[in-house]
């Protein structure tokens, strides 16, 4: 199975400044077709989970400009720039690559 | 506008089954795989179950594997989970979302209906 292991941020974040998350898989994402199955979601408090990023570094559509992400076949990054009230929550990275699907454990983010 | 609606959940013995369901609209249900996530109380996701659109390949954890089994009624626009064999460990929030038909991702999640395993 891979295995993917989120980074913790150091909460709290003050409104304004950037947060960088982290992802690591144990296998490399990068499929022969060119695409990195990573995907990243958030779920706020009491809510589903939504989709942000797909393909490592495609945002979803109607997701702000201020989330981005990057990384290679292995190492994976979801940039929030200039957080804010609503970016409150746990974000998750899953792998799309095989079965099982795997998520990782997640990781909090709070706003000062 | 898609719509995902579960229902179903409850509290329910060791031992015991449940059928949870999903109505699915604003979609053509049938060009899509779907899938199950759930959520224990307090915890991260993990993925139960995925059908393909046709209905005619399913994929399991090993986890709920020979237990839980997906299936769709396409001309109901309908997805179901059969949980047998139920341990308190499957005591969660279950989701059904929908697999962006040439992405591989969940771009949709219902609102989540929580299964309750005790005795």
């Amino acid at each position: 199975d891979i295995v993917m292991t989120q980074g913790a941020l150091p909460n709290p974040v003050p409104s304004g400044e950037s947060a960088s998350i982290t992802c690591q898989s144990s296998k490399s994402l990068l499929y022969s077709d060119g695409k990195t199955y990573l995907n990243w979601y958030l779920q706020r408090p009491g809510q589903s989970p939504q989709l942000l990023i797909y393909w490592m570094s495609t945002r979803a559509s109607g997701v702000s400009d201020r989330f981005s992400g990057s990384g290679s076949g292995t190492d994976f990054t979801l940039k929030i720039s200039r957080v804010e009230a609503e970016d409150v929550g746990v974000y998750y990275c899953q792998q799309f690559l095989e079965f099982p699907l795997t998520f990782g454990s997640g990781t909090k983010l709070e706003i000062k | 506008e898609v719509q995902l609606v579960e229902s179903g959940g409850g509290l329910v013995q060791p031992g015991r089954s449940l059928k949870l369901s999903c109505v699915a609209s604003g979609f053509t249900f049938n060009n899509y795989w779907m899938t199950w996530i759930r959520q224990a109380p307090g915890k991260g996701l993990e993925w139960v179950a995925s059908i393909t659109n046709t209905g005619g390949s399913t994929y399991y954890p090993d986890s709920v594997k020979g237990r839980f089994t997906i299936s769709r009624d396409n001309a109901k626009s309908t997805l179901y989970l059969q949980m047998n064999s139920l341990r308190s460990e499957d005591t969660a929030t279950y989701y059904c979302t929908r697999v962006h038909n040439s992405g591989y991702y969940f771009d949709y999640w219902g609102q989540g209906v929580m299964v309750t395993v005790s005795s």
